[in-house]
């Protein structure tokens, strides 16, 4: 079946300009994931929707930051007058809840100038 | 051998050789980690996990061993094959965030010569 998938896979901005990236999770999937990952860098998580409940938004770097995801199904993540250190590969991941397996998607790569 | 890069350690191997990839967690509260593949341009891919009620689990070539009391982590690949070259990263969770919030490490880098 298919797997999560993300758009744009590529997406170049200028320092200032509001973004906004798009994760689909596997279709069922009730639990949803946001990371961040700076280059030569591990993951940093940023924020997990499960279900109908409130999203865990602690890593979230900044209010420049928030993401939403509708129908519990398609999330979107956007960045408020983005800055050069927004620059990383957004990953999405999704699970089947808590706890199980997560399957990330190939990333958005996100460049400011 | 394994030197430090500008950015990742990295492990450089021949093909058939065996790989240790090592990782140290910080949070002693921590009690499921997970090894993760990550290729180039790719999302990282889920290779094995294990709990800690358990020292050592084995996978299909791979194997994970966990020592608690030194909070550390490795990566056993056997047979190392070309296709095996990618960005390891160890990740550990906590039963208060419900396994869901994983926190992820550097990672290594693996090379593989043919």
């Amino acid at each position: 079946g298919a797997g999560v998938s993300q758009s744009p896979s590529n997406k170049v901005t200028e320092k200032g300009k509001d973004v906004e990236l798009r994760c689909d999770p596997i279709s069922g999937h009730t639990a949803l994931y946001w990371y961040r990952q700076s280059l030569g860098q591990g993951l940093e998580f940023l924020i997990y929707f499960q279900g109908n409940s409130a999203p865990d938004k602690s890593g979230l770097p900044s209010d420049r930051f928030s993401a939403e995801r509708t129908g519990g199904s398609v999330s979107t993540l956007t960045i408020q007058r983005t800055q050069q250190e927004d620059s990383a590969v957004y990953l999405c991941a999704s699970s089947a809840g808590p706890g199980y397996e997560q399957y990330f998607g190939p990333g958005t790569r996100l460049t400011v100038t | 051998g394994e030197s430090v890069g500008l950015h990742l350690p990295t492990l450089s191997v021949q093909e058939g050789d065996n790989s240790i990839i090592n990782c140290a967690y910080s949070n002693s509260a921590s009690d499921y980690f997970i090894w993760y593949k990550q290729e180039s341009g790719k999302g990282p891919q889920f290779i094995i996990d294990i709990r800690s009620n358990m020292d050592k689990r084995q996978g299909q070539r791979v194997t994970v061993l966990l020592n608690k009391t030194v909070k550390h982590l490795s990566l056993q690949i056997a047979a190392t094959q070309p296709g095996d070259s990618a960005v390891y990263f160890c990740a550990e969770t906590v039963p208060n965030s419900g396994y869901s919030t994983l926190t992820f490490g550097k990672g290594t880098m693996l090379l593989v010569s043919p």
